[in-house]
């Protein structure tokens, strides 16, 4: 089992509708958690931290639940330029190690 | 913003050379950097672990005499690929992390797009 499962997708979506990801960690030791965003040939970029009580930046909406080691992302209003994959990584506590997901590419189409 | 380049940011060379990619961190000093190499379609697997001044921690599977890290300083890390073959051609990408933060510290380098003929 991978230690960060995500769906692949492609999710094609029209501009301006709400799209949301799921992501599960296998590490129950697992402290922190984030979103990145990866545009195609580039480096991932932080997107948004994920708290336990759930956290809005904007459009986005960050989810997470430790008893079932789910994570999710909820992108609303979604925009042209949202179009990338999006990476759910965990960092176990006490060391800056990151593991990531396979990413789920998003296509916002007109 | 933090800023971390990499150099080169492309590269092509024959199978059997030695290749060498540089890690910066521009307006920090890092104690720590991560490499890591990401195939098509494929997610980010870490390669090894550098911290300044000392040896690299590298991940299971990662051999480390093929790849060769140095972290001379608190502001550069390299990565050398010995003896490059076809399946070394990848998408390689170093991190560098503030010293005393968490995951949001962590910062990425352009990436270095690694071709072997």
């Amino acid at each position: 089992r991978k230690e960060v499962e995500q769906d692949p997708g492609p999710f094609n979506v029209p501009e301006g509708a709400t799209v949301a990801f799921n992501c599960t960690y296998s590490n129950s030791a697992s402290q922190s958690f984030f979103w990145y965003r990866q545009d195609c040939r580039k480096e991932p970029k932080l997107l948004m931290s994920v708290y336990s009580s759930g956290n809005e930046d904007g459009r986005f909406t960050a989810q997470l639940n430790r008893a079932s080691q789910y994570i999710s992302l909820l992108i609303r209003d979604s925009k042209l330029s949202d179009s990338a994959t999006y990476l759910c990584v965990v960092k176990e506590g006490g060391g800056n190690k990151l593991t990531f997901g396979t990413g789920t590419q998003l296509k916002v189409e007109l | 913003g933090a800023v971390v380049s990499q150099h080169p940011s492309r590269v092509i060379c024959k199978s059997g050379t030695s290749v060498k990619i540089e890690c910066r961190s521009l307006d920090f000093q890092a104690t720590t950097m991560f490499w890591y190499r990401q195939f098509p379609k494929q997610s980010l697997m870490l390669m090894a672990t550098s911290n300044e001044g000392s040896k690299a921690t590298y991940e299971q599977g990662v051999e480390k005499d093929k790849f060769l890290i140095n972290h001379a300083s608190l502001t550069l890390s390299t990565l050398t690929v010995t003896s490059a073959h076809p399946e070394d051609s990848s998408f390689y990408i170093c991190s560098a992390s503030r010293f005393g933060t968490s995951g949001e510290g962590q910062y990425f380098g352009p990436g270095t797009r690694l071709l072997v003929l």
